[in-house]
């Protein structure tokens, strides 16, 4: 079946301006997950949607970030007034979401890499 | 809050040689443990995870990993290196949060 799947797969965009960035989850996931890979931070957590839950934003750097879920499956992560700091590649996950969630294999798409020039 | 330690940013292994790749965990109650897998250009594939049922588990590719309560160690092996084996791997752990915390990753190179 099909996997995660991220578009665009890559983005340059100029400092200031806004970028969105989509996640399409494994079909039947409720669990979804972003993820940012940058050189100076490693795999850092973002943000986590399950069900109809409220997300878990604990991991959102900074306001300018921002993330919905729509119709529980396809997810929008939204950077605003994009920095050069932003550079890094954007990782989206899914997972079945099962009530005993911490144990469920996440499946990641293959990201979206960011450039702010 | 939990943390995860991976020794060695970059580790070569000759084909054929022992791979250890070194991972410790911190956290008050052991966590759920899992390896992944990036090959360039691609998202992380799971190789394995420890969820309590067996402390020594075995995962894709050969690979397999002992959970250490008294170390703190969730250390990867593999006895055979292949080339295509090198890869960027990461250590993650999860726990009452479900996101993962990553290690900061171990670059694999297999010399021929």
């Amino acid at each position: 079946g099909a996997g995660v799947s991220q578009s665009p797969s890559n983005k340059v965009t100029e400092k200031g301006k806004d970028v969105e960035l989509r996640c399409d989850p494994i079909s039947g996931h409720t669990a979804l997950y972003w993820y940012r890979q940058s050189l100076g931070q490693g795999l850092e957590f973002l943000i986590y949607f399950q069900g109809n839950s409220a997300p878990d934003k604990s991991g959102l750097p900074s306001d300018r970030f921002s993330a919905e879920r729509t119709g529980g499956s396809v997810s929008t992560l939204t950077i605003q007034r994009t920095q050069q700091e932003d550079s890094a590649v954007y990782l989206c996950a899914s997972s079945l979401g099962t009530s005993g969630g911490a144990v469920d294999e996440q499946f990641f798409g293959p990201g979206t890499r960011l450039t702010v020039l | 809050a939990q943390s995860v330690t991976q020794l060695g940013s970059h580790v070569s292994v000759s084909e054929g040689a022992l791979v250890l790749l070194r991972c410790n965990y911190s956290s008050s109650v052991p966590p759920y443990l899992f390896w992944y897998v990036q090959y360039p250009n691609q998202g992380l594939q799971l190789l394995l995870k420890y969820t309590s049922a067996a402390t020594l588990v075995k995962g894709i590719n050969g690979f397999e990993a002992e959970f250490k309560k008294s170390e703190t160690s969730f250390h990867l092996t593999k006895p055979s290196a292949h080339m295509s084996d090198a890869a960027e791997y990461f250590c993650a752990a999860s726990g009452s949060a479900r996101q993962l915390t990553f290690g900061s990753g171990t670059q694999l190179t297999v010399l021929p």
